[in-house]
């Protein structure tokens, strides 16, 4: 039983398109996140979620927009993709804001 | 600001004790966490410390939390070739999220 699940696992694309990552929990979580890990495994927040407020990690570039159909989903939308947004995005979600959270098992985006 | 140091690399010989070092600057963490990452893995979260407390042991782990110099450390007994991983201390972040260290190698020596 998958807690957090991340797809696709795997994202190859070219640069300029627009592209979307779906993530899901079922653990009846309130607060979901996305994660940046670059290529020297360095991770960053990017976003949080938790009723119906985002909070935006003020580095994100509005190309990236996360949307939240219901409280199990946070999907990440990203537009006219960069070189340098190729990065291992991650999941994860939280009973409440500043409790311990749970990762999905990443989504690899490769930018041609 | 925020800002969570570690060092990048620790190497130990298969069954010794690893000892992975961390500072911190937030001190208003209620949590401070402990994950693991293996290649090509996902976050998995290992352990967490509240706040208030000192120290804290799972079977072989045991994390200490020294909050006047605001350092955290996670001991893994009988390290094993299993124990492979880079591990990342974690504090509360901005954005609600966590802020993580650049991540500490753990290189096992048979």
């Amino acid at each position: 039983d998958t807690a957090v699940s991340q797809t696709p696992k795997y994202l190859v694309t070219q640069m300029g398109n627009d592209k979307s990552i779906k993530c899901e929990q079922n653990l009846g979580h309130d607060t979901m996140y996305w994660y940046k890990q670059d290529s020297k495994k360095f991770l960053k927040i990017m976003f949080s979620y938790n009723n119906k407020e985002l909070i935006i990690n003020e580095t994100v570039p509005n190309r990236f927009s996360p949307k939240s159909p219901d409280k199990a989903h946070l999907n990440l939308h990203i537009n006219s993709l960069e070189l340098g947004d190729s990065a291992v995005y991650f999941c994860a979600s939280s009973p409440a804001p500043q409790q311990p959270q749970h990762f999905g098992d990443g989504t690899r985006l490769s930018i041609l | 600001g925020e800002d969570v140091e570690q060092s990048l690399f620790l190497s130990v010989r298969e069954g010794d004790s690893s000892v992975i070092n961390c500072t911190y600057t937030d001190s208003s963490s209620t949590y401070l966490y402990w994950y693991k990452q293996e290649p090509g893995a996902g976050l998995q979260l290992l352990t967490y410390i509240f706040s208030n407390m000192d120290m804290k042991q799972d079977q072989r782990l045991t994390v200490l939390l020294n909050k006047k110099d605001k350092h955290l450390s996670l001991r893994i007994a009988d390290t094993q070739t299993g124990d492979s991983a880079i591990y990342f201390c974690a504090e509360r972040g901005g954005a609600d999220g966590l802020t993580f260290g650049k991540g500490t190698h753990l290189i096992i020596q048979p």
